[in-house]
């Protein structure tokens, strides 16, 4: 699976969209892009994920750049319980295995 | 729907000693996956399960085992703890196993202490 490169920390203000950004140059054509977040002390949570197109939930959109080397999670209005760190994980769409790579993930702070 | 669920969510333990930890996994589900993670290592997977069978395992020495039953619930069990296995061991489960299935649903996790 491709190495993912994020930030280790962003703020954003309460209300404001937080845009995530996540760099994987080496992802190859049959890798997804899957986002995770854990807030302090609970088990991580899925958000999305996506292979080429652009997607949108009821938590985030995802936007992944047309040669896929990079994307960008948006929370379109940051909240105090967003505060969490986010992982993004390239994961291979036709590998059987059930093992999520962490990496260090972003450590988001939404401030009021 | 009931998520997954973790027990005990909170044990202490005195080093030598063993630990068994529980998981049932969202209803329907019939893999299910172990991490253990710890302030220094991050999150880091230890081991799947699969209609009762071990599909995949991590780099973890052979203390650390796991079962499955037939109901999908999952117990992984920690031989001769050491004071490096005080860590946040979380179970996550998914529908099936095999191609495009990132998508896992975490428990709560059981925070493990080994004195």
């Amino acid at each position: 699976d491709a190495k993912t490169t994020q930030p280790p920390s962003m703020d954003c203000a309460e209300g404001r969209a937080a845009n995530l950004p996540c760099n994987h140059s080496t992802i190859s054509g049959n890798e997804y892009v899957y986002w995770y977040r854990q807030i302090h002390s609970q088990g991580p949570q899925y958000i999305i994920h996506g292979l080429k197109n652009n997607e949108t939930n009821e938590m985030a959109s995802l936007i992944i750049t047309e040669d896929r080397k990079s994307s960008t999670l948006i929370l379109p209005h940051a909240t105090l319980r967003d505060t969490a760190v986010y992982y993004c994980i390239a994961l291979n769409y036709g590998g059987s295995q059930g093992n999520l790579i962490f990496g260090k993930g972003t450590k988001l702070s939404v401030k009021p | 729907k009931a998520g997954v669920t973790q027990t005990p969510r909170y044990l202490i333990k005195t080093r030598g000693q063993q630990v068994t930890l529980s998981c049932s996994p969202i209803s329907g589900h019939r893999s299910v996956s172990w991490y253990q993670q710890t302030p220094g290592q991050g999150l880091q997977f230890l081991f799947e399960y699969f209609s009762e069978t071990q599909r995949n395992k991590g780099n973890f020495p052979g203390r650390f085992s796991g079962r499955q039953f037939s109901n999908s619930r999952s117990e992984m069990n920690v031989s001769t703890l050491e004071l490096g296995d005080s860590a946040l061991y979380l179970c996550a489960s998914r529908r099936g196993h095999g191609r495009g299935m990132g998508e896992q649903y975490f428990g709560p996790g059981t925070r493990l202490t080994v004195t």
